[in-house]
């Protein structure tokens, strides 16, 4: 199984600031025949499920603000938020689909300092 | 508009049964794979099972093979989770997702998405 480990596992920004969360896998999720890489990052607010935020490892989801980004390849990535908003207190997950099964990061919890 | 809804879930006995359903509209069902997560209490999510666009392949985490069975009915849109022999370590809230999308040629891996709102089982005597 590919085990995904996120860092850090909580994080304190203050508001207009950057935050940085990065995710690590045990082993490659870039398929080389379409160069993609298999790995989404999800929002999840306190009592609500998990929002697809980015896949593909930087492709932003269909109405999710241009603060949001991705980077990475191969097996590490990271998810930025340019400038952080009240609205973005909540855990941010990452999360592999190269293959069964699907595996997670534990989730790094991202609040206001 | 994409809709995925739970229904099922509660308190259940050690070793009893419990079957979830996830209810789905907006979206042709049959060209998709769907998939369970569950998140315990204060934990992170963990990925349980999925099923093919017509219920031919199945998988689980090792963690529930042979307890739970995920199944499907096309011609409902709906996706169910029957968790027999439950044990407190199964205490979770479980979400429905969308999986990966299939036309008549291949099928294409999806990041998960969307997903239902989520169902609480407690397992505890």
């Amino acid at each position: 199984d590919i085990v995904m480990t996120q860092s850090p596992d909580s994080l304190a920004v203050s508001l207009g600031e950057r935050a940085t969360i990065n995710c690590k896998s045990s082993q490659s999720v870039l398929y080389s025949s379409n160069s993609k890489n298999y790995l989404a990052w999800y929002q999840q607010q306190p009592g609500q499920p998990p929002k697809l935020l980015i896949y593909w490892a930087s492709t932003r989801e269909s109405g999710v603000p241009d603060r949001f980004s991705g980077s990475g390849s191969g097996t590490d990535f990271t998810l930025t938020i340019s400038s952080l908003q009240a609205e973005d207190v909540a855990v941010y997950h990452c999360q592999q689909y190269y293959s069964n099964p699907y595996t997670f990061g534990q989730g790094t919890k991202l609040e206001i300092k | 508009e994409v809709h995925l809804v739970q229904s099922g879930g509660g308190l259940v006995q050690p070793g009893g049964p419990l079957r979830l359903s996830c209810t789905t509209s907006g979206f042709t069902f049959s060209n998709y794979w769907m998939s369970w997560v569950r998140q315990a209490p204060g934990k992170g999510l963990e990925w349980v099972a999925n099923i093919d666009q017509d219920g031919s392949e199945k998988y689980y985490v090792d963690s529930v093979k042979g307890r739970f069975t995920i199944s499907r009915d096309n011609a409902k849109n709906s996706l169910s989770l029957q968790m027999n022999s439950l044990r407190a370590e199964d205490t979770a809230v479980y979400y429905c997702a969308r999986d990966r999308y299939c036309d008549s040629a291949a099928c294409y891996s999806n990041p998960l998405g969307p997903w239902g709102q989520g169902t609480l089982v407690t397992v505890a005597s």
